[in-house]
């Protein structure tokens, strides 16, 4: 069965420092991969997704995130935290075949210190 | 475009109580997903419907079940409840062909 790994259940940063939240996923074929962003109390925005297309995939607010096969990873990356980034942010893929059902890692809660 | 709604956003019931949790899809999606997210659990998928057909379920008893209306609009019910049924329920919807999930503002469900 496909899984995801956070690492790093929380992480703190410096306001105006690089955000660098790791993900890995356990998958014999390179698989949907998606990072979305949940705010308290709201549901889950999608900040990007890797589709088989470029490796490097940006996305809003200023995120992107590298699909590695060779390391099975996909880290978001920020050059400048805002305070406004502190969230929980998930990474998840979607298994071949499976339609869109997402599998979802633990979550890293990212705090941005002024 | 109106996003993907879910009601009530909140909900407090009594164990032993059912519970049904409503969720509109956007507008020419078909799919819809529920999702559980539980203090220390996570997130964990729950129930895929399709064209009004149920495709796939999670790692849940059978007290957890839905449907989906010809408007492709969504009831999950929750039988029997437990007081480890507390959770943000989230639902989301994703358009024929795409894989890209939109997801709800949820609801929050508490077991008392």
């Amino acid at each position: 069965a496909q899984s995801v790994t956070q690492l790093g259940s929380h992480v703190s940063v410096s306001e105006g420092a690089l955000v660098l939240l790791r993900c890995n996923y356990s998958s014999s074929v390179p698989p949907y991969l998606f990072w979305y962003v949940q705010y308290p109390n709201q549901g889950l925005q999608l900040l990007l997704k890797y589709t088989s297309a470029a490796t490097l995939v940006k996305g809003i607010n200023g995120f992107e995130a590298e699909f590695k096969k060779s390391e099975t990873s996909f880290h978001l990356t920020k050059p400048s935290a805002h305070m406004s980034d502190a969230a929980e942010y998930f990474c998840a893929v979607t298994p071949w075949n499976q339609g869109g059902k997402l599998i979802f890692g633990q979550g890293t809660e990212l705090s941005v210190k002024p | 475009e109106a996003g993907v709604t879910q009601s009530p956003t909140h909900l407090i019931k009594t164990r032993g109580q059912q519970a049904t949790l409503r969720c509109s899809p956007i507008s020419g999606h078909t799919s819809v997903y529920w999702y559980q997210q539980a203090l220390g659990l996570g997130l964990q998928f729950l129930l895929w419907y399709d064209e009004g057909e149920e495709r796939n379920r999670g790692n849940f008893p059978p007290r957890f079940s839905g449907r989906q209306f010809p408007n492709y609009s969504s009831e999950l019910n929750v039988n029997a409840l437990e007081l480890e049924d507390s959770a943000l329920y989230l639902c989301a919807s994703i358009p024929r062909g795409i894989v890209e999930a939109f997801f709800g503002q949820g609801t929050r469900l508490t077991v008392v």
